[in-house]
């Protein structure tokens, strides 16, 4: 069965570095999202693209946060210079249709030192 | 702004049948989504309602009433497998596109 896949899955960083956090989403679906999850708390919504642009992002989404669709297979989400506050697990889900059940990947948990 | 309330923890038997409830303010509202997550995993995909009434799926149903902005995750048969967090999502179309917002999660433990 098809499926989202993440990598890393773990990365450990220093504070003010830049990380890229990798996804693949399933081959035949066109809408992507990046969530992200603090520990023991809710998942919370980042940014939706479909069609080489951002459809939507969050509060949370600020200029630190970029993502892109580098070829017909990679989905990235880029942070600029990482905070502590952004250690959190990051999933990354796909659909084939707006509305439809989102897929989400296994997720990366990211660490900022 | 969206609102979307559960409870925090449950307790159940192994073989009952427990019902999650979760309640729900928001703008915009275009479907129920329930999401099972294991410790340290991703959120998988449980069901999704649209219209009121029920949705039974196998040993899973679950049920959407949207003039009182509620809805529940009935399990059936429960096994030690089904110890999750249970999460209640609520889809909705922003200014540009469909979004999920989840709430905080039922912490579910299934007990012998």
């Amino acid at each position: 069965e098809p499926e989202v896949t993440q990598t890393p899955s773990h990365q450990v960083t220093q504070m003010g570095q830049e990380v890229i956090l990798r996804c693949v989403p399933i081959s035949n679906h066109l809408y992507f999202y990046w969530y992200r999850q603090i520990l023991g708390q809710k998942v919370e919504f980042l940014v939706s693209f479909y069609n080489n642009e951002i459809s939507e992002k969050s509060e949370i989404f600020d200029d630190q946060f970029s993502v892109e669709r580098p070829d017909g297979s990679n989905f990235t989400l880029k942070i600029r210079s990482t905070k502590l506050e952004d250690s959190a697990m990051y999933f990354c889900a796909s659909t084939t249709g707006d509305g439809n059940e989102q897929f989400f990947g296994p997720g990366t948990r990211l660490t900022v030192l | 702004g969206q609102n979307i309330d559960q409870p925090t923890e449950m307790t159940a038997t192994e073989g009952a049948i427990v019902q999650i409830n979760c309640t729900y303010q928001t703008s915009g509202f275009n479907g129920l989504f329930w999401y099972q997550q294991h410790a340290g995993e991703a959120p998988t995909f449980l069901s999704y309602n649209v219209l009121d009434g029920l949705e039974e799926k196998g040993r899973f149903s679950s049920f959407l009433s949207r003039s009182k902005g509620y809805s529940y995750l009935l399990l059936k048969e429960l096994q030690m497998k089904d110890s999750a967090s249970y999460l209640c999502a609520v889809g909705y179309s922003g200014a540009g596109s469909y979004q999920l917002t989840f709430g905080k999660g039922t912490k579910l433990s299934v007990i012998p």
